[in-house]
């Protein structure tokens, strides 16, 4: 079947912008994950969903972050105000419930932001 | 303190040689999981290999395999018969407790394959 899928795939903005990420997860997916991959590095967690709830928010880096889920499908990362350091690849990724510890992410390809 | 720690940024590998790629952890739960994933350059993140825990063997899929010592808190990933294709970073991760938490990735090891 299809996997996660994430839009757009490339955005350019300008400081001081506000801008949507979109996540479509993996169907029957009830986990749905954020992260951010700076140039060069490893994977910086944001922000998680069970469901429409979001149990941990810690990773999120300040308040101009906000995500959102709804009917347990698709997300949307918000990012309010963006900043030059906010430049990177934003990842989303779903997993299936049921499956305890050992289940996977699956991520999709994720959504290169570029802040001018 | 950091959780997953991958000491080598970078290694070369002759084709058709074995490569192991170091991963140590720190938790104190005593149920957990181990990932590793594949970052080629086209930026996808691809599932390898999984380790449980409290799985009495080492995990196997293919030509990956997972050398995991529980008392060491290691987990490194043996890549055996070493592809052109097999370029990539590889990145190590674990979930702690049980259920669908986030994982925790390491900063990850660029691997690269020579002819």
């Amino acid at each position: 079947g299809a996997g996660v899928s994430q839009s757009p795939s490339n955005k350019v903005t300008e400081k001081g912008k506000d801008v949507e990420l979109r996540c479509d997860p993996i169907s029957g997916h009830t986990a749905l994950y954020w992260y951010r991959q700076s140039l060069g590095q490893g994977l910086e967690f944001l922000i998680y969903f069970q469901g429409n709830s979001a149990p941990d928010k810690s990773g999120l880096p300040s308040d101009r972050f906000s995500a959102e889920r709804t009917g347990g499908s698709v997300s949307t990362l918000t990012i309010q105000r963006t900043q030059q350091e906010d430049s990177a690849v934003y990842l989303c990724a779903s997993s299936l419930r049921g499956q305890g510890v050992r289940s996977p992410l699956h991520f999709g390809n994720g959504t290169r932001l570029t802040v001018t | 303190a950091q959780k997953i720690t991958q000491t080598q940024p970078g290694m070369f590998v002759q084709e058709k040689e074995a490569v192991t790629l170091d991963c140590t952890y720190d938790t104190s739960d005593q149920s957990y999981g181990l990932f590793w994933y594949k970052q080629p350059s086209s930026g996808e993140m691809i599932f390898l290999i999984y380790q449980g825990s409290y799985d009495e063997q080492n995990a196997t899929e293919g030509r990956y395999s997972l050398n995991f010592q529980k008392a060491r808190k290691s987990a490194n990933l043996v890549i055996s018969a070493s592809q052109l294709g097999d370029s990539a970073m590889y990145f190590c991760a674990m979930r702690e407790n049980s259920g669908n938490t986030p994982l925790v990735f390491g900063k990850g090891t660029r691997l690269s394959v020579i002819a």
